[in-house]
């Protein structure tokens, strides 16, 4: 069973432009969150979503950013006209179906840098 | 509000010794779940152990254990015969219950660098 999977490990956009992250949950997993670790700090929650729907946004910040769960393929978190602020690791986890489940598996990450 | 403290930026230990990390929480909800989360230089975030808050047993998983005090809202990480793959930075995290479980997003602490010696 694969982990979370995200893509790109890397990305580098300039100022302006807009980021696409790409978050694919482990099988069976249709709970899917979304955390922003600054540089030399901890993960900060952004949104929780299942499937087609957006549980708890409280965390977005209110203006660029945005996240959508569709009912084929991955969880996308999505950035508009990045500024130089929104560099840091947006990390991914998934949680299983299951009545009572509460682990949170982590994917790798996407380093966004800002240039 | 619900929140999750660490109040060790950086610990160090000796190789083969125990070291402990601290942690502090607040949360007025009853029934609620505390993480201990590994971040090694490769910044995957690895679960090492979990403790569901209606259990009064503390959790154990091989050289970690936890030392969890509800009255107190102590979650302390034990880490017995430390080795080198250890070194790493570790997060406490607290499973938030709101809205009668309506999210389940998790909230950390700041974190904490262990540095294992040789």
């Amino acid at each position: 069973n694969a982990g979370v999977m995200q893509n790109p490990r890397h990305l580098v956009r300039r100022r302006g432009q807009e980021a696409r992250l790409r978050c694919s949950p482990m099988k069976g997993h249709s709970h899917v969150y979304w955390y922003r670790q600054l540089p030399e700090e901890g993960l900060k929650f952004m949104v929780y979503l299942q499937k087609e729907n957006i549980i708890d946004e409280s965390g977005m910040p209110k203006e660029r950013f945005s996240a959508e769960f569709p009912k084929e393929g991955p969880s996308i978190l999505r950035i508009q006209q990045v500024v130089r602020g929104d560099s840091a690791a947006y990390f991914c986890a998934s949680s299983p179906d299951q009545q009572g489940a509460y682990e949170q598996y982590f994917g790798p990450g996407t380093r966004l840098t800002v240039t | 509000a619900q929140t999750v403290t660490q109040s060790q930026p950086e610990m160090s230990v000796q190789e083969a010794e125990t070291v402990t990390l601290s942690c502090t929480y607040d949360t007025s909800e009853s029934d609620y779940y505390l993480f201990w989360y590994k971040q090694p230089p490769s910044r995957q975030m690895i679960l090492v152990i979990r403790q569901e808050a209606y259990k009064q047993q503390n959790a154990t998983e091989n050289r970690f254990s936890v030392n969890f005090q509800k009255a107190a809202k102590s979650f302390s990480l034990k880490i017995s015969d430390s080795q080198l793959g250890d070194a790493a930075m570790y997060f406490c995290a607290l499973r938030a219950t709101l809205w009668g479980g309506a999210t389940n997003k998790l909230i950390f602490g700041t974190g904490t660098l262990l540095a294992v010696q040789p």
